[in-house]
């Protein structure tokens, strides 16, 4: 067990609609990442949140975004969704300091967009 | 620019032969790489990380990769495996460029292991 959880676990949507999905991290991370990882392939960097601010992110448009709370918990929200964004998508936790990479993977939610 | 290339995407395997899974980096920096594995059904798992020490990293589960600077290669080896080792298992590279250690995965090597 990493200690990060995630939820939903399973979430069906249609093309168009929005949602949000939501992933507790490790006491005293502050430093959380989001990753989608579509059916066989790797997980992909989408952005990354330290201390509530985004402060890094890959080549996702817009409409996916995101929040950090003091809390150590955090969302994904995507609008306007597509069918390719059909996806498992992971949040990873860490502590921001000098030597400390390792990231920790919730579970995951498996979003389906029909 | 980082990035991963992982050499097979599916490897075979009997239960108590020796594992090799094969991974090829491209850094412009000093790399941090990972050895990543996930279970059906399941989160990531870390089983091991290279950060510029011991060029043998040694990690869970019986598991080591090796550090080749030469040939940018970080393969995945175990001596014996065991049916629990079956699963996806994903090299992983830090981007330490911007500071934000983001991870590129490689597109992932499915271990089948055979009774």
């Amino acid at each position: 067990e990493t200690g990060v959880t995630q939820s939903p676990t399973h979430l069906i949507k249609t093309r168009g609609q929005q949602v949000t999905l939501r992933c507790s991290s490790q006491s005293g991370h502050n430093t959380v990442s989001w990753y989608q990882q579509a059916l066989g392939q790797g997980p992909q960097f989408i952005f990354q949140y330290y201390r509530e601010e985004e402060n890094g992110r890959g080549n996702f448009p817009p409409r996916f975004s995101g929040l950090q709370f003091p809390n150590y918990s955090s969302e994904l929200n995507v609008n306007a969704l597509e069918l390719d964004d059909s996806a498992l998508y992971l949040c990873a936790s860490r502590w921001a300091a000098s030597g400390q990479e390792t990231q920790y993977f919730g579970p995951g939610t498996r979003l389906l967009v029909l | 620019a980082q990035s991963v290339t992982q050499l097979d995407s599916h490897v075979s395997v009997s239960e108590g032969t020796p594992v090799l899974l094969r991974c090829n980096y491209s850094s412009s920096y000093s790399p941090s790489l990972f050895w990543y594995v996930q279970h059906p059904n399941k989160g990531l798992q870390l089983l091991l990380k290279y950060t510029s020490a011991a060029t043998l990293v040694k990690g869970i589960n019986g598991f080591e990769a090796e550090f080749k600077k030469s040939e940018t290669s970080f393969h995945l080896t175990k001596p014996s495996a065991h049916m629990s080792d079956a699963a996806e298992y994903f090299c992983v590279v830090s981007d330490r460029q911007t500071g934000a250690n983001n991870l590129f995965f490689g597109t992932g090597t499915r271990l089948t292991v055979i009774p």
